[in-house]
């Protein structure tokens, strides 16, 4: 029983658009949401978090959005470049405790020069 | 940052071998974190520790051991692999920080059984 979702495993966009990548939750304790992008044979990097008492963040060419109501994030790149290609992993937490945290499947992004 | 790394990066070792992954951490933090991850799937936690002489099963049943003698060595052990073992080992340490802890992982370790 998953609790975090990517319904979406690939994405693929032109270098210079946006990309959104999306998740979906189901346990409505969750409080803490973050990104990690892995390239691969590499561990993940961590990218962006948001906690629940805000609906959105932003670092520079990243955001995410969060929809408590619909228990959707997205994070948005824009724009995209072709370094940004990598699996992109949505995290969240309870109370922000790292041995709670539940991972999403990843999408993998691929930006097209 | 925190600077975390792990060893060997690839391993093929055959059935029933003991082996050790290697994983230590330079920053000091005091909770340390194994995951398994097969491709295409979510990061499964199976060990993690709140500090020294600390460790603690997650969610994922794994017949792996961990100790945690020093703060910044979390070594992970299987006493006879199997090919069921074969996956990518993630360490990581975290740090609090506004909102909640982040992870930093390291750059694992893609074991492969025969």
């Amino acid at each position: 029983d998953q609790q975090v979702k990517q319904n979406s495993p690939s994405l693929s966009v032109q270098e210079g658009r946006i990309s959104i990548l999306n998740c979906d939750y189901t346990n409505s304790m969750f409080d803490y949401f973050l990104w990690y992008k892995k390239y691969p044979a590499e561990g993940p990097t961590f990218l962006i978090s948001i906690s629940s008492i805000k609906d959105k963040n932003e670092d520079g060419r990243f955001t995410v959005f969060l929809n408590k109501s619909a228990k959707h994030l997205s994070l948005h790149i824009v724009p995209s470049q072709p370094g940004d290609s990598a699996v992109y992993f949505c995290a969240a937490s309870i109370q922000g405790g790292s041995e709670k945290l539940v991972f999403g499947k990843g999408t993998k992004l691929t930006v097209n020069p | 940052e925190a600077d975390i790394y792990q060893t060997p990066r690839y391993l093929v070792i055959g059935t029933g071998k003991k082996i050790t992954l290697e994983c230590s951490q330079t920053m000091g933090h005091d909770k340390m974190y194994w995951y398994q991850q097969d491709p295409g799937m979510e990061l499964h936690l199976i060990h993690y520790s709140y500090g020294v002489n600390s460790t603690e099963k997650g969610d994922l049943s794994s017949e792996s051991t961990v100790s945690r003698i020093r703060t910044e060595h979390f070594p992970l052990t299987l006493e006879s692999a199997r090919p069921s073992h074969t996956s990518q080992y993630l360490c990581a340490s975290s740090v609090a920080g506004p909102g909640g802890e982040k992870l930093f992982f390291g750059s694992g370790t893609q074991l492969s059984v025969l």
